[in-house]
This record gives C-alpha cells, sequence and structure tokens, in this order.
C-alpha cells in the first residue's frame, strides 16, 4: 500500500479486556516498529521486526504485551487484561533503511 | 534522565520569522537523527535526516548536527501559520539497534500571524 495502514483506528476497552491492534506496513519494508505514546511525549519504543524475527521486545511494558508477525508483513500487537495505564496511542512504522514512516496510530482507551 | 532532551516549548514565532529547535541526545554511539513533525491528533511525519556533522537543507528547513557536542537542531525558515505542529527529535543508535528509534518529549511551535 501507498503508506502504513493501522486498524483499529480507535478502540475502547473494558480493563481486563484483551485486545488486539493490526499493522499493514509499507509493501517491501523489511522492518517494523510497534511504539506507544502518551499525550503529550514522545513515542516509546516497544518492539521491532526485521521480516518475521521479533529482534527487540526490550520497551514491552509487561508480559501482558505480545507482538508476532508471522509472515513478514502485517503484523499484530496484542494486549491482554488491559489496565487503565495502557490507555495510549499505538503507532506502528516500517522502514526499507534508516528512515522510519508512520502509521496514523491506534487510540486505545481502558476505561 | 531521559536520554533525548528537547524543550518542551511552546515556542512562539511570528510568521516569517526563523524558528529554532535544540535537541541533546546521550548515546555517543548514536548514529542517525531524524525531525519529526506531529499535528495535534495525527502521527508523526518525518521531515528532515541528517548522518554527518555539518548542516542540511531541504526547502525551509535546515538540520544541524554536531556529535562532538551531541546536539542536533533543525531550523525553520519563513515560518507559516501551517508550520504550528509538535516537532519531535528522534536518534537512531546504530547499525545493531537499527530500528529503534529514541524520541524526545517534542517542542511546541505556534506561529502567529
Amino acid at each position: 500500500g501507498a503508506g502504513v495502514s493501522q486498524s483499529p483506528r480507535y478502540k475502547v476497552a473494558k480493563r481486563g479486556q484483551d485486545v488486539a491492534l493490526r499493522c499493514d506496513p509499507i509493501s517491501g519494508h523489511v522492518s517494523l516498529f510497534w511504539y506507544q505514546q502518551a499525550l503529550g511525549q514522545g513515542p516509546e519504543f516497544l518492539t521491532y521486526f526485521q521480516n518475521e524475527a521479533q529482534l527487540d521486545k526490550s520497551g514491552l511494558p509487561s508480559d501482558r504485551f505480545f507482538a508476532e508477525r508471522p509472515e513478514g508483513s502485517v503484523s499484530t500487537l496484542k494486549i491482554q487484561r488491559t489496565q487503565q495505564e495502557d490507555s495510549a496511542v499505538y503507532l506502528c512504522a516500517s522502514s526499507s533503511g534508516p528512515k522510519a514512516f508512520f502509521g496514523q496510530g491506534t487510540r486505545l482507551t481502558v476505561v | 534522565q531521559k536520554e533525548v532532551e528537547q524543550n518542551s516549548g511552546p515556542l512562539s514565532v511570528p510568521e516569517g520569522a526563523i524558528a529554532s529547535l535544540n535537541c541533546t541526545y546521550s548515546d555517543r554511539g548514536s548514529q542517525s537523527f531524524f525531525w519529526y513533525r506531529q499535528y495535534s491528533g495525527k502521527s508523526p511525519e518525518l521531515i528532515m535526516s541528517i548522518y554527518s556533522n555539518g548542516d542540511k537543507e531541504d526547502g525551509r528547513f535546515t538540520a544541524q548536527l554536531n556529535k562532538a557536542s551531541q546536539y542536533v537542531s533543525l531550523l525553520i525558515r519563513d515560518s507559516q501559520p501551517s508550520d504550528s505542529a509538535t516537532y519531535l527529535c528522534a536518534v537512531n543508535g546504530g547499525t545493531d539497534s537499527w530500528g529503534k528509534l529514541q524520541f524526545g518529549a517534542g517542542t511546541q511551535v505556534v506561529v502567529t500571524p
């Protein structure tokens, strides 16, 4: 596709509910990243894939967070048993070199 | 201490003037440096990248990098109201962490007509 596509754009989850966020990167981009952005802050790195391999997951805040990219294209970020502190915008980015391009993000609100 | 530091602003700039944004970083091994523009409620948009010491110009934007001082800056010339946004400085750690960007908290720029 022309750009990075994320869905849903908005998600409201009840505390304790599981959620799945989808990212469709730019076609041909090998690298895919997930970031979390709290209000008034810069994006914080969560995890990084090169093709289907998850090379760095050091930013995942807890074992409730899980990401996968099984076929090296579309990626899913799953959050289990959501908590209020998980409320944020989740950004996906892809790159084929040093420059990363972001999708529109998913705004997650946990109530 | 955050690894990438920016003044939060807001930085108020008269239309037509130069906006000057600063960023410092702590990792001396950092290789690549980026400026992203983020409008309220939107995603970050890449506007400049710089990899070596010196200046890089692209239209009304100039990025400046000084690795010895661990400092990167962005100048916006002839500022327009459409430049009003938050500007994020991002630093890439190097070839062993190629994809991992560290962002500052952003500087809010307000261009006043």
